[in-house]
């Protein structure tokens, strides 16, 4: 089945630095891809969708100045998070869906664990 | 604006217990309803996805059951056992808001032994 794969599954970086997250789809090609944030015991939160090729959309409250989301192949995603804080401690998720549109399923990769110390 | 909830937020049972956990959403044009488990700390598993021509979909001891016109989904599991603990989050898709899923806020079961 299709899969998605993202990396790392956790991160520890310092108050300050840039952390990447990349989300690959490895069997097929992802046109669209989103992005999640999930607080402790909260449920999963829209950040931004990303469209191969073009600017991604940041859903009201995200900063895109912070949250640097990059989509330049039919296979990857990158979310950069810039000058990280401690506030920005989250489990982030990525999905991925193929060019068929709303018939194709959304496939989810296993989170990635930023600590910000 | 699509607003998904799920009664009840946490639920324990003892083990051999049948339960059910409820989900509504507000937005009833929708195309896919879809449970999901989580365990703690990790990625979202998906457990049973009903298309909106469908009414119920069933998987082993999960059943999940969709009414529209009530804005309603509801997943049956049927002799819990321990390794059924989990965070389940239900996730609606419709045509107002491209293929994003809209994660309501979860049911955390324990199932204790």
């Amino acid at each position: 089945g299709a899969v998605v794969s993202q990396h790392p599954s956790r991160v520890i970086c310092k108050s300050g630095t840039s952390v990447k997250i990349e989300c690959r789809s490895l069997d097929f090609q992802a046109t669209t891809m989103f992005w999640y944030r999930q607080f402790p015991k909260q449920s999963l939160m829209l950040m931004a969708t990303s469209n191969e090729g073009s600017k991604a959309t940041y859903e009201q409250g995200v900063e895109k100045d912070k949250f640097l989301i990059n989509h330049a192949s039919l296979t990857l995603s990158t979310l950069t998070v810039t000058s990280a804080h401690p506030e920005d401690s989250s489990f982030y998720i990525c999905s991925a869906a193929s060019a068929g549109g709303y018939n194709s399923p959304l496939h989810f990769g296993n989170g990635t664990r930023l600590t910000v110390t | 604006k699509q607003e998904v909830t799920q009664i009840p937020a946490a639920l324990s049972v003892p083990e051999g217990e049948n339960l059910v956990l409820n989900c509504s959403f507000t937005d009833s044009a929708i195309y896919n309803l879809q449970w999901f488990r989580q365990d703690p700390g990790k990625g979202l598993t998906s457990l049973l996805l009903i298309q909106s021509s469908q009414r119920e979909q069933t998987s082993g001891r999960l059943n999940a059951s969709l009414d529209k016109s009530s804005g309603r989904s509801t997943l049956y599991i049927a002799a819990s056992q321990p390794g059924d603990s989990a965070t389940y989050l239900c996730a609606a898709q419709g045509w107002n808001y491209g293929q994003n899923f809209v994660f309501g806020p979860g049911t955390r079961l324990s199932v204790l032994p």
